[in-house]
């Protein structure tokens, strides 16, 4: 089983939807988890940390499962600019090593 | 602040060639280094990573290798360049050994091997 994995998509979703995708993730002793937006041709973002349950700003909604082990991001009123590749990645304390899932792209219509 | 620089941004270099692409990290000290290269439509592959000088774990075996001669500069080289090395290459840094935080990039450098 791969450290990280997600749908690849894409996701071609019409603007002021709601769009959620997941995260799996293979190591139980993964602590933290980071949700990195990607522009095309753009290095990666940080769009929201995960240290608990889940976190919210806004329109964004992250929540993890521990006993199935996946984070979810949702998106809300989704717009225009939400048009990228989203990114996950686990981390867990002493472990230098950062394995990025291959990313989830999202397109809104108009 | 914390900032990262990484170039060139484009490259272009013939196959055969040598590369060396530069990444340094300011306003923090004895950060985690890493180098992912992201094939065109593709997720991010980690390449090597560093927890300090001279310190470089290799994810992937290949024609590249890294190096870190001062604890904020982290350099990825190669002796002779294949068409497969075609890219985008990204630098990135995170805090310290066991901080479990998340990595903060460089804006990356497009390399094309014609």
């Amino acid at each position: 089983r791969k450290e990280v994995e997600q749908d690849p998509g894409p996701f071609n979703v019409p603007e002021g939807a709601t769009v959620a995708f997941n995260c799996t993730y293979s190591n139980s002793a993964s602590q933290s988890f980071f949700w990195y937006r990607q522009d095309c041709r753009k290095e990666p973002k940080l769009l929201m940390s995960v240290y608990s349950s889940g976190n919210e700003d806004g329109r964004f909604t992250a929540q993890l499962n521990r006993a199935s082990q996946y984070i979810s991001l949702l998106i809300r009123d989704s717009k225009l600019s939400d048009s990228a590749t989203y990114l996950c990645v686990p981390s867990r304390f002493g472990n230098e090593k950062l394995t990025f899932g291959t990313g989830t792209r999202l397109t809104i219509i108009p | 602040s914390q900032t990262i620089h990484q170039w060139p941004a484009t490259l272009v270099q013939p196959v055969g060639s040598p590369l060396s692409l530069e990444c340094t990290v300011e306003g923090t000290s004895n950060p985690n280094l890493y180098w992912y290269r992201q094939a065109a439509g593709r997720g991010l592959q980690l390449l090597f990573y560093s927890v300090g000088i001279g310190q470089i774990s290799s994810e992937v075996p290949q024609n590249l290798s890294a190096s870190r001669p001062q604890d904020r500069q982290f350099i990825l080289s190669s002796k002779k360049l294949l068409l497969s090395d075609s890219g985008f290459y990204l630098c990135a840094w995170s805090a310290p050994r066991g901080m479990n935080t998340e990595a903060f990039f460089g804006q990356g450098t497009r390399l094309t091997v014609v």
